[in-house]
């Protein structure tokens, strides 16, 4: 049975509209995690939360944003989507920080119109 | 500083046969190495991982070797079939550093 759930598994947006992406988990985790992959590359991350502590790295672009409403959900925002933003977008979980295995969602594939 | 070389990028055995990949570390506080194997439209799955006070870490087909004084850590793969094929990422983290690093990923393809 799936842990960590993304929804929608597709989307697709028009330039500077503005998109979505949730993300769920059934294992309690307090740590969760958005990736932005692109093809062919390893997962880039973008920001974190540990519980309601929001990190955010320090090259993500500013219309990104994110939420956490409670424990097991966890939604990315793109404010102004451009061209660029097309990619593969991941969903990860840990228990904590100290060196717990991450586990991936399956991903939304974002295509920007 | 944090970047993790891995080589190769792409990797094409014979059904039957071993596959090795490799990672090199720089960050010498690097504790924890897990390997994540990606299939096509999925996410990263974790497969193995090993910690720094270990030097190798084995599970049925696939093991991990761990060189603290080289830095490097490597993923071996023994009688490998057609389901192998993959992209295959390495990562490092420390305690200091708390998110993980990760390789460039290397794509194995295993012929039938």
């Amino acid at each position: 049975d799936a842990m960590v759930i993304q929804n929608p598994r597709y989307q697709v947006t028009q330039f500077g509209k503005p998109v979505t992406l949730s993300c769920s988990q059934t294992l309690n985790h307090n740590v969760m995690y958005w990736y932005q992959q692109k093809s062919s590359q390893a997962p880039k991350l973008l920001f974190h939360y540990y519980d309601k502590d929001f990190n955010n790295e320090a090259d993500t672009p500013d219309n990104f944003q994110s939420r956490r409403p409670n424990t097991s959900f966890c939604f990315l925002d793109i404010r102004s989507p451009g061209l660029g933003d097309a990619a593969m977008y991941l969903c990860a979980t840990s228990r904590d920080y100290s060196n717990q295995p991450q586990h991936f969602g399956d991903g939304t594939r974002l295509s920007i119109l | 500083g944090e970047n993790v070389e891995q080589h190769p990028s792409t990797l094409s055995v014979q059904e039957g046969d071993s596959a090795v990949i490799k990672c090199t570390y720089s960050d010498s506080a690097s504790n924890y190495f897990p390997w994540y194997k990606q299939e096509l439209g999925k996410g990263p799955q974790l497969i193995i991982d090993i910690r720094s006070n270990v030097g190798e870490k084995k599970d049925q087909r696939i093991a991990v070797t761990l060189n603290k004084t080289a830095k490097h850590f490597s993923l071996h793969i023994t009688e490998t079939q057609p389901e192998d094929s993959a992209v295959y990422f390495c990562a490092r983290r420390s305690d200091a550093g708390n998110m993980l690093t990760f390789g460039g990923g290397t794509r194995l393809m295993v012929k039938p």
